[in-house]
């Protein structure tokens, strides 16, 4: 099952320079995307997230950008920062009846160098 | 600011045997769900729970796989007879609205 997909396992930045985050998407059911940031031992937090109605949001650091048609989103972070370091999961949820049930991506790790 | 916690933080347990998870989501949440995440695999779906019951399950939530909401703060997730592939990371989450869902830290289940 492969509905959502973080292709880059990991990804190295160095600090004060941008950080873009993919990922791709299968389902076109899909109508609710959000970034949870993970660190070791943890529970997934809520960073940002976009309805398919808009192609962006955008919070403080972190900017969401939706592109429907090629069922495409990513996640920047501007400037990165040391702390920003953890494992980036995208998920998608479907409105149609399931409460908005999460599928999740495999998870991108985000390295960002001092 | 408001947290989801969940309990214990770690359980070993034998197989077969039974085990509860617990979980204490935002007070004011309307929508309750179990993810669990296998080491190195993805977070997977489990159950989302809304009104007292149960409003969706996945292909993993067998006969085995119970939830409840005994009270109106606890949230729990019991596995009646335990197997060696249910070991992994749970989690709970919760939300006001169904879209945003905010997690707790997890607990690691060790099935023996």
């Amino acid at each position: 099952d492969q509905q959502v997909k973080q292709n880059s396992p990991s990804l190295s930045v160095q600090e004060g320079r941008i950080s873009i985050l993919n990922c791709d998407y299968t389902n076109s059911m899909f109508d609710y995307f959000l970034w949870y940031k993970k660190y070791p031992a943890e529970g997934p937090t809520f960073l940002i997230s976009i309805s398919s109605i808009k192609d962006k949001n955008e919070d403080g650091r972190f900017t969401v950008f939706l592109n429907k048609s090629a069922k495409h989103l990513s996640l920047h972070i501007v400037p990165s920062q040391p702390g920003d370091s953890a494992v980036y999961f995208c998920a998608a949820g479907d409105s149609g009846g399931s409460n908005y049930k999460l599928t999740f991506g495999k998870g991108t790790l985000l390295t960002v160098n001092p | 600011e408001p947290e989801v916690t969940q309990t214990p933080s770690h359980q070993v347990t034998q197989m077969g045997q039974e085990v509860i998870l617990r979980c204490v989501p935002i007070s004011n949440h309307l929508y309750f769900y179990w993810y669990r995440q296998i080491l190195g695999q993805k977070v997977e779906f489990l159950v989302s729970f809304y009104n007292n019951e149960i409003s969706e399950k996945s292909e993993i939530f067998d006969d085995q796989f119970s939830v409840e909401r005994p009270d109106g703060s606890n949230f729990t997730l019991k596995i009646r007879s335990t197997k060696l592939e249910d070991s992994a990371m749970y989690f709970c989450a919760s939300a006001v609205v169904s879209e945003t869902q905010y997690f707790g830290p997890g607990t690691r289940l060790l099935v023996l």
